[in-house]
This record gives structure tokens, sequence and C-alpha cells, in this order.
């Protein structure tokens, strides 16, 4: 029964490429996060949405942007993608104002060279 | 600014042997506090959330805010714990600040 959806386990792109990493969750959760893990850095957030077309910048937005047009997707984007965002980006969600935590996605690796 | 510690970032023991894995905090309101643990090849999923006070797979973690702590701790470690945990606070939003992680390794 899985909630949280990532469209890619593994990802192989080329500098410069455009990339979109897809998360579509079917709990209803109003809010959606995106973050990167790294070994020795933890969990960073980039962007997270608290509802349809609504967006916040975390804490490393540059680089990156999202599209929020449907509740459940929320879609991460690397305009132009570079060898430092060679990381796995996991998705989560959500309810607001929620306070049981999050529902992860198994994560996209994502490999820029 | 709000901040969560895990000084280890790896703790190893044998199995049978007890466990804490520390957790530090900085935030001077009301914190909410969790800790998640991800298995390998599996996704990182809630282990337990302070709020509940519940114990987990034999897991416990008190927030002692004089201290602003949240240890996690197990009496008896076994095989199946091995895996990455991290400690995360909500500092009075829906985002979660997490740490950057500790590896337990119970050893047979």
């Amino acid at each position: 029964d899985v909630k949280v959806t990532q469209s890619s386990r593994y990802l192989v792109k080329r500098t410069g490429e455009k990339v979109f990493l897809e998360c579509v969750q079917d709990m209803d959760h109003e809010n959606m996060f995106w973050y990167r893990q790294d070994p020795g850095l933890g969990l960073r957030l980039i962007y997270f949405s608290y509802d349809v077309k609504m967006k916040e910048k975390g804490d490393i937005p540059e680089g990156y942007s999202v599209s929020r047009e449907k509740k459940e997707r929320f879609s991460l984007i690397l305009e132009s993608a570079s060898t430092n965002q060679t990381s796995m980006y996991l998705c989560a969600s959500s309810f607001r104002g929620e306070r049981r935590g999050y529902t992860f996605g198994s994560g996209t690796r994502l490999t820029v060279v | 600014a709000q901040r969560v510690t895990q000084p280890e970032k790896l703790l190893s023991v044998f199995k049978g042997a007890p466990v804490e894995l520390k957790c530090n905090y900085s935030y001077s309101g009301s914190p909410e506090l969790f800790w998640y643990v991800q298995y390998s090849r599996q996704r990182l999923q809630l282990l337990l959330r302070h709020i509940s006070r519940e114990s987990i797979k034999g897991f416990t973690a008190d927030l002692n805010k004089g201290e602003t702590s949240f240890h996690l701790k197990k009496p008896f470690a076994q095989e199946e714990d091995s895996a990455m945990y991290y400690c995360a606070l909500s500092a009075g939003t829906d985002k979660l600040i997490f740490g950057t992680g500790t590896r337990l390794q119970v050893f047979p």
C-alpha cells in the first residue's frame, strides 16, 4: 500500500539538462516536501508546498524550482543540472497542522555526469 | 536558529547491549520531536513522536526540556535495529528540521 510514490528510483542525467522529479501521494495531504539526503549532512529541505500552486523555499532552494498544479502531485525541477546536485532526493507529505510526522517516498537517486 | 544536533555519525554495539542515540535541539518555544528510521533499502519511516510517549520496537525517547534533548534508547539492541536514525524537530510550523543522522550497527 504505497502512499507516496516517486516516479524514478535511479536517474542519470548530463550536466546542463533540465530534470524533472515527480512525486504523487494518495492520502489527500495538503503539505508536500522535497528534501535532499547526503551523507553527513542529513536531510535538507529544498522546497515545500502547503496547498495547490503554493510553495515556499526551504534551506537550499538555489538551482531548483517546484510545481504543484494538483493536490496529489509535487514536482521538483532542476533547471540546469550540475554535478553538485548528485544526491538522493526524498519526497514527503503530511496533513496541514497535524503533528503525526511525514510519510516519505522511497527516494530518487540522481547522478549528474 | 532552530537546529537539531546528532553528535554521533556511527554507533556500534553488540547484540543485547543497551543503546542510546543522542539528539539535542535548539528552539526557544515548545518543540515537537520525532525519531525517524531508515533500514537498508527501505524508505524513511516514523519511529516515534515525543507527544505520544509510546514505545516502538522496544525504543523509547523522553523529551528533556532542561537539557534540550530527546535521546533514543533501547535496553537490549537487536541485529535488526541496524539502520540510520534521524532526529527531527517541528518548531511551530509544519516543516521538520532534521539532524545529520546516526548509523547504528548492531553486531552479533
